[in-house]
């Protein structure tokens, strides 16, 4: 049983389109996060959800959407796409978003914008 | 902000050999640092992390790291490693991202080649 699911792993699409990727985590926890990995593999927090509400939200253009229908579930909308967007991005999940939660991650969905 | 540091982007050695993974951090105060490796082409997975107590750290796949407060580092280490440690291996401190939510904030990571 994975943990953490992503999907999908790989997305190619052109410039201006809107895309969407969906993550899942099985382990009950609360808290859930969008990180993204630029080519030069640092990775730099997105958003964060706590059972539904947004708690974090970084330095992020608002073409960038996440949508958390329930506790299980976050999903990632990226409108009008950039070559710049191109990166992996990585779900993860944490029991309550504590300081000291381990925080579950992904396997990951690599975006490449043509 | 707290931010942590990894002085090596790539440390390359020989199977078997030991190796050090190195990372300062900048926070005056409490910290709460955490080891991830990735593996290629998979997310990333927990080694270890230090809340508080003792500053030997044990994590799995037989690496440790040591807290080091008056040097402020978390340097991560393996007596002998084996090819299939060869990964990129992330320093990372936990801080407030907003409300009572943390975050991790990362290095720049470490690409740990293993030879045969």
């Amino acid at each position: 049983d994975t943990a953490v699911s992503q999907t999908p792993k790989y997305l190619v699409t052109q410039m201006g389109n809107d895309k969407s990727i969906k993550c899942e985590q099985n382990l009950g926890h609360d808290t859930m996060y969008w990180y993204k990995q630029d080519s030069k593999k640092f990775l730099k927090i997105m958003f964060s959800y706590n059972n539904k509400e947004l708690i974090i939200n970084e330095t992020v253009p608002n073409r960038f959407s996440p949508k958390s229908p329930d506790k299980a579930h976050l999903n990632l909308h990226i409108n009008s796409l950039e070559l710049g967007d191109s990166a992996v991005y990585f779900c993860a999940s944490s029991l309550q978003g504590y300081r000291t939660d381990t925080q579950y991650f992904g396997p990951g969905t690599r975006l490449t914008v043509l | 902000a707290q931010s942590v540091t990894q002085l090596d982007s790539q440390v390359p050695v020989f199977e078997e050999a030991p190796v050090e993974l190195r990372c300062n951090y900048s926070s005056s105060v409490s910290v709460y640092l955490f080891w991830y490796v990735q593996y290629p082409n998979q997310g990333l997975q927990l080694l270890l992390k230090y809340l508080s107590g003792s500053t030997l750290v044990k994590g799995i796949n037989g690496f440790e790291a040591e807290f080091n407060k008056s040097q402020t580092s978390f340097h991560l280490r393996k007596p002998s490693v084996h090819i299939s440690d060869t990964a990129e291996y992330f320093c990372a401190v936990s801080e407030r991202g907003g409300g009572s939510n943390y975050k991790l904030t990362f290095g720049k990571g470490t690409l740990l080649t293993v030879n045969p």
